[in-house]
This record gives C-alpha cells, structure tokens and sequence, in this order.
C-alpha cells in the first residue's frame, strides 16, 4: 500500500541556517510523484517543490531543494537561508498511479525558525 | 486574483443539521478534490471530479455528497452533521498528473 511518513512531528532551526525536513515513501508504482507544501498559521496550503520519481536531477526552487534518494524511497526537503517566515506546517505528499489524481499526505513536521 | 475560492470561510452550526460548502476555481483545470483536515492537521482525500464526473470517492459517509454542475466548481454537501464532521475541508485542482494542487484557502466547520 502506499504510505508517506514524516518522523518529525516538530523542528528547531536558526535564522539563517539550512534545516532538512524528513520525508520516506511507499509505494510499488514505478510512476509517481512527490511534493512538498507549506501551511503558515493562516492556514492555506501553498506548494512548493515536486519531483518526478524518474527525473534525473534533484527539484529546486530557489531556497527549496528536494534531497530525493530513489533507492532509499527518500524525498526530504532542504531549506536554506532559514528565514522567520518559514515557520509553518510542511507536508510530504505522494501522487501516483499514472495520473497524480490522488495525494496521500503525510502527516506535517512543525518547522519554528528562531531569531 | 483569487484561483481556488471556497466559501464559506467559516461554517458554525448544530448536530443534525445540513450544509453545503462551496468551491470554484477559475484555473481552467479539469480536476477537483475534496480533502478534509482534522484537528492533528492530517489531510485525507475524499473525492475527486474530473471534467464532472467522479473519479476517486474514499470511504466517506453517505452524508457526504459533491456535487459538479461544470468542471469549474465542486461543491460538497453534507446531511445530518456529527460532531466528528468537525474539520478544515479543502477544495483543490489540478491541470494534469503532473501538476501540483492548487488548495483553496479551506473552510472551518464546527459542529457543536
């Protein structure tokens, strides 16, 4: 079955430092996706990086990379440049099957950015 | 310049009664989701539309009905609410299966 896992229920970082969140995957589709999306206190759910489970390269979009270890069923997203605003819910989630129309989610890593 | 919009922001009412959330995008995409938050912020999928008809309905209630009268709005219908109803509902879409989804800012219901 397939199954997303965050073990991080919560995580510390500095302003300024690199924090990686943690994200593992399941799944015996050879065809999937996975993204990665923010929920600030407000509440809306906003994206921020995917990867192609056959793409070659890792994803980055600007302070956002995504650490993807296919073997190790692995896709943790690396922040750089901790800033205060990037404390937030974050969410692992996986699309597959083909066509991507169903997300399972994980269940979120708190990140707090200290001053 | 709003793409996902669901209304509304805030749903207060009693057990056993009905209401219906409302979602529209004006994204031009073809499919439509229903996921429901809980209070440990855990996303589960509910139902999915594409191009109107349902494709994805997860073991949802009876209570819960969507509803598409055309691929740009996806509208969810629930009877006779339970206090464990109470949730964020998000309304989401997509382009293809290769795009992520755009959330709606979601809509708190509370069922008391």
């Amino acid at each position: 079955a397939q199954k997303i896992t965050q073990t991080q229920p919560g995580m510390f970082v500095q302003e300024k430092e690199a924090v990686t969140l943690d994200c593992t995957y399941d799944t015996s589709d050879p065809s999937y996706g996975l993204f990665w999306y923010k929920q600030p206190s407000s509440g809306e759910m906003i994206f921020l990086i995917y990867q192609g489970s056959y793409d070659q390269q890792n994803a980055t979009e600007g302070r956002y990379s995504l650490n993807f270890q296919k073997a190790r069923k692995s896709a943790n997203l690396v922040i750089s440049a901790s800033q205060l605003g990037d404390s937030a819910m974050y969410f692992c989630a996986m699309g597959f099957s083909g066509g991507y129309n169903k997300l399972i989610f994980g269940a979120g890593t708190r990140l707090a950015v200290h001053p | 310049d709003t793409a996902v919009s669901q209304t509304p922001k805030y749903l207060v009412t009693q057990m056993g009664n009905d209401k219906s959330i409302k979602c529209e995008q004006n994204l031009g995409h073809d499919t439509m989701y229903w996921y429901k938050q809980d209070s440990k912020k855990f996303l589960k999928i509910m139902f999915s539309y594409n191009n109107k008809e349902l494709i994805i309905n997860e073991t949802v209630p009876n209570r819960f009905s969507p509803k598409s009268p055309d691929k740009a709005h996806l509208n969810l219908h629930i009877n006779s609410l339970e206090l464990g109803d109470s949730a964020v509902y998000f309304c989401a879409s997509t382009r293809d299966s290769n795009s992520p989804l755009h959330f709606g800012n979601g809509t708190r219901l509370t069922v008391t």
